[in-house]
C-alpha cells in the first residue's frame, strides 16, 4: 500500500458529461500528479499540482482541469467526455523536496465513456 | 519528439530463467530513472531508481538496473525469475532540463508472463 487512495474506482459517463476524480495523498506529500493510462499503454502525464497551484501540464486540452486542497488532496475535473477519454487514471503524490521526485500511485479510477 | 522506449510488449520465460527487459530514452542531459511494476489488480509500485552515482541501481525483489549514458538506456535485470514476477514492468524518465519537476514519461510498457 502507498498511502494514496483514489475515488471512485469505476465510473460509467456517456459522451458529453462532465467527470470528477477525486485523489488523497500520501501523509506528509505535499505535490499531486495526475495520469491517464489508456488499455495497452503507459499513463501520460495529465498535470501535477503543488501548494495548491498547477505546476506543470502534459498535452492534454483544458477540459482537463485540477484542483488542490490546503490538506494537499486533489480533483480531476474533465468535462465534456468523449469516447477517448475512456482510461484508468492514476494519481500520484510525492513530496517536492531536495529534487528526489519519487511518485507513489494510487490504484486508480476507471472510467468508462459510452 | 523526445520518447520512452521499451522494447518488448510482451515475454513470456520460464520460472529460474533470467530476465532483461529494454529501456531507451532520447532526453539529452540530465535524467532521473525509474523502472515500475504493476502486479494484476494492483497499483503501480516502485522498483528502483536512478539519480545519480553507480550506474548499477539495486532494487527491490532481486531486480537490478544499469543506467548506460552513452546509450540512452537503463534495462532491467533480474538473474532467475520467479512465477510472482508476472506482471507488467513500465520504464519511467524525468528530464531534469524540460520536464517539470515530478513529471514522468513512461514508456508503452512491457507484460511479462512467468511459466512454472
Amino acid at each position: 500500500e502507498t498511502g494514496v487512495t483514489q475515488s471512485p474506482t469505476h465510473l460509467i459517463k456517456t459522451r458529453g458529461q462532465q467527470v470528477t476524480l477525486r485523489c488523497s495523498s500520501q501523509s506528509g506529500h505535499n505535490t499531486v500528479s495526475w495520469y491517464q493510462q489508456a488499455l495497452g499503454q503507459g499513463p501520460q502525464f495529465i498535470f501535477q499540482y503543488y501548494r495548491e497551484e498547477e505546476n506543470g501540464r502534459g498535452n492534454f486540452p483544458p477540459r482537463f482541469s485540477g484542483l488542490q486542497f490546503p490538506n494537499y488532496s486533489s480533483e480531476l475535473n474533465v468535462n465534456a467526455l468523449e469516447l477517448d477519454d475512456s482510461a484508468l487514471y492514476l494519481c500520484a503524490s510525492s513530496h517536492k523536496r531536495g529534487g528526489t521526485n519519487i511518485q507513489y500511485f494510487g490504484a486508480g479510477t476507471r472510467l468508462s465513456v459510452l | 519528439a523526445q520518447s520512452v522506449s521499451q522494447h518488448n510488449h510482451h515475454v513470456i520465460l520460464s520460472e529460474a530463467a533470467s530476465l532483461e527487459l529494454g529501456c531507451n530514452y532520447s532526453y539529452g542531459g540530465t535524467v532521473n530513472l525509474f523502472w515500475y511494476v504493476q502486479y494484476p489488480g494492483q497499483h503501480l509500485q516502485l522498483l528502483l531508481k536512478y539519480f545519480s552515482g553507480d550506474p548499477l541501481v539495486k532494487g527491490i525483489k532481486g531486480f537490478e538496473a544499469e543506467f548506460i549514458k552513452s546509450k540512452f538506456s537503463f534495462n532491467l535485470r533480474k538473474p532467475s525469475v520467479q512465477w510472482s514476477d508476472t506482471a507488467e514492468y513500465f520504464c519511467a524518465v524525468n528530464a531534469k532540463a524540460t520536464d517539470s519537476w515530478g513529471k514522468l514519461q513512461f514508456g508503452a510498457g512491457t507484460q511479462v508472463v512467468v511459466t512454472p
